[in-house]
């Protein structure tokens, strides 16, 4: 069965400071892969998305990158943290794919991430 | 307007009741539908998903889809203290450019008060 990682489960970072957040995949190859925030108004707003390796698609401009340096793993980065970029961070993850597939995607457990 | 409309709630129920959650939306090229079930500080969690228009049932949950007036529903029959959660309706488009990309609601804020 597949599972998903995400870590820290929570963070705590001044203005500034740099950002890494980390995504983890097991059980499947060559997943599509997605960041969120989610802030207190509950909507999920996508981020990043990947569907390969070195392959990252933005969805909204920001301070914000993602990498994709192996198959199933994807990090979230900044090099200097707003206020504004506090929030619950959600990675997903979507079978890669094929015609005919359909799209459920699975969470991981979330970071929750405040900018002080 | 939003490609998906969902009342946030807070929706109050007691224990017993059949809950109705519904999502809205306006992009006819949507094909596949989801609902999430979502407890505070957690991620959410995939309930139920269809393809197109029609009925799936699991358990005590009913997902109904409308394609011809762009209207989903999740029904709750029973409803439990343990079904006290925010609800987020998800819903994408089929073919390679979308790339599994969904769509949500802003999510539904249920209790079920003993």
């Amino acid at each position: 069965s597949q599972t998903i990682h995400q870590w820290p489960a929570t963070l705590v970072q001044p203005v500034g400071s740099p950002l890494s957040l980390e995504c983890t995949v097991e059980g499947t190859s060559n997943p599509n892969l997605y960041w969120y925030r989610q802030a207190a108004g509950r909507g999920l707003q996508l981020l990043f998305y990947s569907v390969g390796i070195g392959q990252i698609s933005s969805e909204v401009p920001q301070n914000l990158s993602a990498s994709r340096p192996q198959d199933r793993q994807f990090i979230l980065s900044s090099k200097k943290l707003l206020l504004s970029d506090s929030g619950f961070y959600l990675c997903a993850w979507t079978l890669g794919r094929t015609s005919g597939t359909s799209y459920e995607q699975y969470f991981g457990p979330g970071t929750r991430l405040t900018v002080t | 307007q939003k490609e998906v409309e969902q009342d946030p709630g807070p929706l109050s129920v007691p224990e017993g009741a059949i809950v109705s959650l519904n999502c809205t939306y306006s992009n006819s090229a949507f094909q596949y539908f989801m609902w999430y079930r979502q407890y505070s500080r957690k991620g959410p969690e995939l309930l139920m998903y269809t393809y197109s228009s029609g009925n799936k049932e699991d358990g005590r949950f009913t997902a109904q889809v409308d394609k011809s007036s762009k209207y989903i529903s999740l029904f709750i029959r029973d409803s439990q203290p343990s079904d006290s959660a925010t609800y987020l309706c998800a819903m994408n488009g089929a073919g390679g450019t979308s790339y599994g990309k969904l769509t949500f609601g802003q999510g539904t804020i249920l209790t079920v008060h003993p």
